[in-house]
This record gives structure tokens, C-alpha cells and sequence, in this order.
């Protein structure tokens, strides 16, 4: 159950866009296709962005998107916003049930 | 609308114990999964454990086994964690949220465990 390896932080300008990685192994990323994102600014409870790699759950802006190569995951939000400002976290599932999630990613809108 | 409303955190000795619990409100409780996960002062977030929807089967991770326990009542619409042994490293806000393909969707907003003497 080690913690999947993201960038610790990853910037932007305004209306560019930005890729944060979330690489793993073939016993959690790269064996299965439950790879989420979450958003999380200060001080609130994450939330859920995308889901099954590539899924958007409703309300979430079609500017966030995900996708899976081998072990690695990647988030790519475009057109920054400054309200994109904020921590981003990616989670596996593991196997035998249980769940791994990244260790972090600080997004700054420069 | 979906709500998961945690409570029972608070200041605790190491050694000792602490039960959380989550109100559910807003969706089919009996019908989801429901994990807890984790997140330490300053850090990233930890995944704590899941229980299936009707409650025969629960895994956790390494790092609580044997000394946490998930539980649920989907006639009261609630989920438990009891903790026991507590240590320092158990200090974070612990979230209760919904499962969804195996991975957590809707999360409450928390409440904190502070182990410390």
C-alpha cells in the first residue's frame, strides 16, 4: 500500500493548461481502470473530479479531463481558472478491496 | 441532495479509544459501499477502509489493522469507526464517504482526532 508518486507542485498561467501526473504500479494504476482526481481547497473536503480515468461526474467542467498510459494517470485542466487554484489528488484501487491514493499535487494559477 | 455529516473527534490519550460515526442522508445508504479515509495536519489524504453495502465484508489498510474497526447500520442510515490503540500518527481530520468503483465520491466534511497526551 505505498502512496502513488505525484509532483509536489505544478503552476500556470490563466487560460493555459496544465498536466499533474500520478504514476503507480501494474498492482494499482496500470491493473485496473478505477483511477480518480480530486479537488481540494483549504480547509474543505476533497472533491470528486474524475472518475474510471476519464469519467466526469456531473457539474464538473469539461475543461478537466484524465487519462491512463501503463502505470501512469494524468490530470489535464485547460483554460486555467483562478478558482483552479487548489490541491489535487489522485486514488487506485489496489486490489483486495482497498484504495491508494497520491500524495498531492499544489496547483498554483500564477 | 447526497450528505454524510461525521462527528464523535475530538482530544484523545494515546492507548485509548474513539468511535466516529457518519450520518447519511440524501441517497439509498444500503445500497453503497462506504469507506473512511484520512488526512494529517499539513498532509495528503489516506485511504482508512471500506465496508460493502450490506456490511459482511470490510478491508482496511496495513497501517490500522487489527486496532480499527468499520461498521454500519443501514437502519439508522450511519457508519462507524472505532478506534482503539490510538497513536500520535492517527491525528487527522477522518472523512466518511461514499463508494463509487471502488474509489470515494461524496465526502462530509470531517472531524478531527487529536491523539496526544
Amino acid at each position: 500500500q505505498s502512496a502513488l508518486t505525484q509532483p509536489r507542485s505544478v503552476s500556470g498561467s490563466p487560460g493555459q493548461s496544465v498536466t499533474i501526473s500520478c504514476t503507480g504500479t501494474s498492482s494499482d494504476v496500470g491493473g485496473y481502470n478505477y483511477v480518480s482526481w480530486y479537488q481540494q481547497h483549504p480547509g474543505k473536503a476533497p472533491k470528486l473530479m474524475i472518475y474510471d480515468v476519464s469519467k466526469r461526474p456531473s457539474g464538473v467542467p469539461d475543461r478537466f479531463s484524465g487519462s491512463k498510459s501503463g502505470n501512469t494517470a494524468s490530470l489535464t485542466i485547460s483554460g486555467l481558472q483562478a478558482e483552479d487554484e487548489a490541491d489535487y489528488y489522485c486514488c487506485s484501487y489496489a486490489g483486495s478491496y482497498t484504495s491508494v491514493f497520491g500524495g498531492g499535487t499544489k496547483l498554483t494559477v500564477l | 441532495q447526497v450528505q454524510l455529516v461525521e462527528s464523535g473527534g475530538g482530544v484523545v490519550q494515546p492507548g485509548r479509544s474513539l468511535r466516529l460515526s457518519c450520518a447519511a442522508s440524501g441517497f439509498t445508504f444500503s445500497s453503497y459501499g462506504m469507506h473512511w479515509v484520512r488526512q494529517a495536519p499539513g498532509k495528503g489524504l489516506e485511504w482508512v477502509a471500506v465496508i460493502w453495502s450490506d456490511g459482511n465484508n470490510k478491508y482496511y489498510a496495513d497501517s490500522v489493522k487489527g486496532r480499527f474497526t468499520i461498521s454500519r447500520d443501514n437502519s439508522k442510515n450511519a457508519l462507524y469507526l472505532q478506534m482503539n490503540s490510538l497513536r500520535a500518527e492517527d491525528t487527522a481530520v477522518y472523512y466518511c464517504t461514499r463508494d463509487l468503483s471502488f474509489i470515494p465520491d461524496y465526502w462530509g466534511q470531517g472531524t478531527l482526532v487529536t491523539v496526544s497526551s
